[in-house]
């Protein structure tokens, strides 16, 4: 099992592009989360989701949108990338919201010029 | 809100010593705790999940407390080696809804 996969790795931007960033789950794992970890903030919930067509959001989910069509993928959208979103973006997921421990993909870093 | 908090914020010891990880929580109502490890540049990985209704788990060299009542989890590593060198990350599970929250970290250096 690859677990949990993240593309791309890595990503210059410049000041309104956007992006998709895809995250894969061969674990039949019903929760998928995003974060991204910024120096001093740690890691910070942007969204997630409970289930194949379902999302919601986190502590900050301002300037993303996401999407889960696929139970095994969930995908992050910058619409227009700001300075302030260049951070390292995680997908997470679980089996189920309770009780649950999160697995981890390598990380998404995301500069915007 | 739930406020995670880890100390130290780095830590250097010599290879072969036994050492613990502080982690503490403002608000005691969590569904469980988790400690992870991130290598520099790389993803987390679980160490240990430990549930709200148990006091600690265990897993080869490392043992994970917990004590709901004080807001306090540590991490103790045994005869720690060269290889545990790794930013260590606690994060506690809230009782509703799905939000892990994170502390910093704490930078572990084992020197040989």
């Amino acid at each position: 099992n690859a677990g949990v996969t993240q593309t791309p790795k890595f990503r210059v931007l410049k000041t309104g592009q956007s992006m998709t960033l895809l995250c894969a789950q061969d674990m039949n794992h019903e929760y998928m989360y995003w974060y991204r970890q910024d120096p001093g903030m740690g890691l910070r919930l942007i969204h997630y989701s409970v289930g194949e067509g379902t999302t919601a959001k986190g502590e900050v989910p301002d300037g993303y949108n996401v999407s889960r069509l696929k139970k095994q993928n969930f995908l992050l959208g910058l619409e227009s990338a700001a300075p302030s979103q260049t951070s390292v973006y995680f997908c997470a997921s679980s089996l189920s919201s309770s009780g649950e421990e999160q697995f981890f993909g390598p990380g998404t870093r995301l500069t915007v010029l | 809100k739930q406020e995670v908090t880890q100390i130290p914020a780095a830590l250097s010891v010599p290879e072969g010593e036994n050492l613990v990880l502080n982690c503490s929580f403002t608000d005691s109502a969590i569904y469980n705790l988790q400690w992870f490890r991130q290598d520099p540049g790389k993803g987390l990985t679980s160490l240990l999940l430990i549930q709200s209704s148990q006091r600690e788990q265990t897993s080869g060299r490392l043992n994970a407390s917990l004590d709901k009542s004080s807001g306090r989890s540590t991490l103790y590593i045994a005869a720690s080696q060269p290889g545990d060198s790794a930013t260590y990350l606690c994060a506690v599970k809230e009782t509703s809804g799905s939000r892990l929250t994170f502390g910093e970290g704490t930078q572990l250096t084992v020197n040989p």
